[in-house]
């Protein structure tokens, strides 16, 4: 099974800041990546599919990059919208989720 | 427009079954996998595996045999979620996800909050 880790679990920030989390694959999965952002009590939104592909709707600031075992997810200039949960996923073969990275208010 | 909509919170002794249902609208059913996500409280996304609405056939995420049965009743555009022997650590938010090829997980029901206790 191809495990999914990122970094950090936690990250604190304010608004206007640029933040990045980073995910890592077990092994090459190409660009086969997704980033979600979930809020409380809420189900799970897609942001960024293909490493890179911006899903319709969302605004600019998010980013993706990467390929193979590493990927990023920048969000240019935070917004108070944008403090959630992020979770990576591949499926490059069936489907597995990165343990998440809960974004906070500095 | 497109929209997954569950079945609603489930309150179950151990030892039970649930039965969590998927309603899909706003678009062709077949042509789009159902996937089922669980989420167990304040912890992450678990993938569970998903079912092929065009042929009916299930894949099952390893920890996800024997009890978990996906099923569909495709005239009404309805994926299901059977969970049988219900443990108090199958406590969860379940939910179904549309997944398009190379696209991700496009559109996402509400979950549905099975909650196993005597």
């Amino acid at each position: 099974d191809i495990q999914m880790t990122q970094s950090p679990s936690t990250l604190s920030a304010s608004v206007g800041d640029r933040v990045t989390i980073t995910c890592r694959a077990s092994q090459s999965i190409s660009t086969w990546l997704a980033w979600y952002q979930q809020k409380p009590g809420k189900a799970p939104s897609l942001l960024i599919y293909k490493a890179s592909a911006l899903e319709s709707g969302v605004p600019s600031r998010f980013s993706g990059s990467g390929s193979g075992t590493e990927f990023t997810l920048t969000i240019s200039s935070l917004q108070p919208d944008d403090f959630a949960t992020y979770y990576c996923q591949q499926y490059y073969t069936q489907y597995t989720f990165g343990q998440g990275t809960k974004l906070e208010i500095k | 427009q497109v929209q997954l909509v569950q079945s609603g919170s489930e309150l179950k002794e151990p030892g039970a079954s649930v039965k969590v249902s998927c309603k899909a609208s706003g678009y062709s059913f077949s042509n789009y996998g159902i996937n089922w996500v669980r989420q167990a409280p304040g912890q992450g996304l678990e993938w569970m595996g998903w079912i092929n609405t065009d042929t009916g056939n299930p894949t099952y995420a390893q920890g996800f045999t024997g009890r978990f049965v996906f099923s569909l009743d495709t005239s009404v555009s309805t994926a299901y979620l059977q969970i049988t022997s219900l443990k108090a650590d199958d406590t969860a938010v379940f939910y179904c996800a549309r997944v398009e090829f190379d696209h991700g997980y496009d559109f996402w029901g509400q979950g549905t909050l099975v909650t196993v206790s005597s």
